[in-house]
């Protein structure tokens, strides 16, 4: 089974900052890789899919870029309503969707 | 529009057997597969298994294969997740979702969640 690993597990920004995260994949996935946002209290939404591919509606300040098994999720200018637990997730197959383990933003 | 709308919220005891559903609407819904995913209080994202309704095609995450029962009733939209007896560790709130690719050769992604059903097992 392939493994996905995040870094960090939470990180603490200002407003207006960069904030990065990355996913490892312990094969090489393509770029069969997937990002989705969870609020609290909420379902988790579709941001980014495969790897770069910004879903419709989504604000441009997100990015995702990589390939194979290093994958960069990107919020170019964190805003307060960013506030939510980041996670990739890959496809390899069906049935194969296995998410990484998240990463929570907060606002410093 | 795409919605998927789950049953409600569950309180069961261990031993007892369980039967959630998620309906489609909006789409095709034998064109598609569709799926579920755990998350238990406090922690990540567990993608458990799929069914594609138009042949009841299923598989199963292996963390997951003999633990539930994945199913769909084409006739009304419907799919179901089941258990035959619940333990205290399947206390969880369960979403399903669209697994879609957009063209061959493309990945598969979640592109729609349903608002989640919570299910709670306790004594």
């Amino acid at each position: 089974d392939i493994q996905m690993t995040q870094s960090p597990s939470s990180l603490s920004a200002s407003v207006g900052d960069r904030v990065t995260i990355t996913c490892q994949a312990s094969q090489d996935i393509s770029n069969y890789l997937n990002w989705y946002q969870q609020k609290p209290g909420k379902a988790p939404k579709l941001l980014i899919y495969d790897a770069s591919n910004l879903e419709t509606g989504v604000p441009s300040r997100f990015s995702g870029s990589g390939s194979g098994t290093d994958f960069t999720f990107t919020i170019s200018s964190l805003q307060p309503e960013d506030i939510a637990t980041y996670y990739c997730q890959q496809y390899d197959n069906l049935p194969s969707f296995t998410f990484g383990p998240g990463t929570k933003v907060d606002i410093k | 529009e795409v919605q998927l709308v789950q049953s409600g919220a569950e309180v069961k005891k261990p031993g007892e057997s369980l039967k959630i559903s998620c309906k489609g609407s909006g789409y095709s819904f034998t064109s598609y597969w569709i799926g579920w995913v755990r998350q238990m209080p406090g922690k990540g994202l567990e993608w458990m298994g799929i069914i594609y309704p138009g042949d009841s095609d299923t598989r199963y995450s292996p963390s997951f294969q003999g633990q539930v029962t994945i199913s769909a009733d084409k006739s009304i939209s419907t799919a179901y997740l089941q258990w035959s007896s619940l333990k205290a560790s399947d206390t969880a709130m369960y979403y399903c979702v669209r697994p879609y690719s957009p063209y061959y050769g493309s990945g598969y992604y979640f592109d729609y969640w349903g608002q989640g059903t919570l299910v709670t097992v306790s004594s």
